[in-house]
């Protein structure tokens, strides 16, 4: 068990350039999520996924946030047409799912975004 | 909806000083409760957590007891050291068990020798 990894672990990129981010969570985990931290902050739900299907998406998540899980595995958070609003550090977390239980999260170190 | 308010920080102890970080939340329901941490340069990590009122989650000499009455989930520790310097983030998990976590703000720790 080598923990939830997410590649890159820092991005800066100029306004209006696409980004996109990976994270690999925990094997045999089918919950896996996307939140965002900002300065001072506490992490912000952006979105989810159990397999590979998105169940919930946040109204943070504008239509330039594109997020998959193609085979249930890893996934990947696309951010087109970037903004200076969007720099956060951008965190994954997975969590296995019992039927009934409620599991906590495991999360990834993040990957932070610098628009300039 | 859900929500988390933690007390706003920085903190700063001495060693061997104790602890407290106050956590209050609203929420529909019978939410489980977590306090994470976040050491400099690291993700988050599960301190502890409390599943139902009057459960106390305890580790690393840290506790929190869920209080119903008061909807809070206060953090303490007897003795900081050094090492217990980190951002701590009070979380709230909806009884569903289907939506994320509700995060407060944090609360910056320093411990100085």
């Amino acid at each position: 068990d080598t923990g939830v990894s997410q590649d890159p672990r820092h991005k800066i990129t100029k306004r209006g350039q696409n980004v996109t981010f990976r994270c690999d969570p925990i094997s045999e985990h089918n919950r896996l999520y996307w939140y965002r931290q900002t300065l001072g902050q506490g992490p912000e739900f952006l979105t989810y996924f159990q397999n590979e299907a998105q169940l919930e998406k946040s109204r943070l998540l504008s239509d330039r946030f594109s997020a998959e899980r193609p085979k249930g595995s890893f996934s990947t958070l696309e951010i087109q047409r970037t903004e200076q609003g969007d720099s956060a550090m951008y965190l994954c977390a997975s969590s296995p799912l019992p039927p009934g239980q409620f599991n906590e999260q495991f999360f990834g170190p993040g990957t932070r975004l610098t628009v300039l | 909806g859900d929500s988390v308010t933690q007390m706003e920080g920085p903190v700063t102890l001495s060693e061997e000083a104790f602890l407290t970080i106050n956590c209050t939340y609203t929420a529909t329901g019978y939410p489980s409760l977590f306090w994470y941490v976040q050491y400099p340069g690291e993700g988050l990590q599960l301190l502890l957590k409390a599943t139902k009122a009057d459960d106390k989650g305890s580790n690393k000499g840290f506790e929190a007891t869920y209080r119903k009455e008061t909807t809070s989930f206060h953090l303490e520790k007897g003795s900081v050291q050094v090492s217990d310097s980190a951002v701590y983030f009070c979380a709230l998990g909806p009884y569903s068990g289907n939506t994320p976590l509700v995060f407060g703000k944090g609360t910056r720790l320093s411990v100085i020798a």
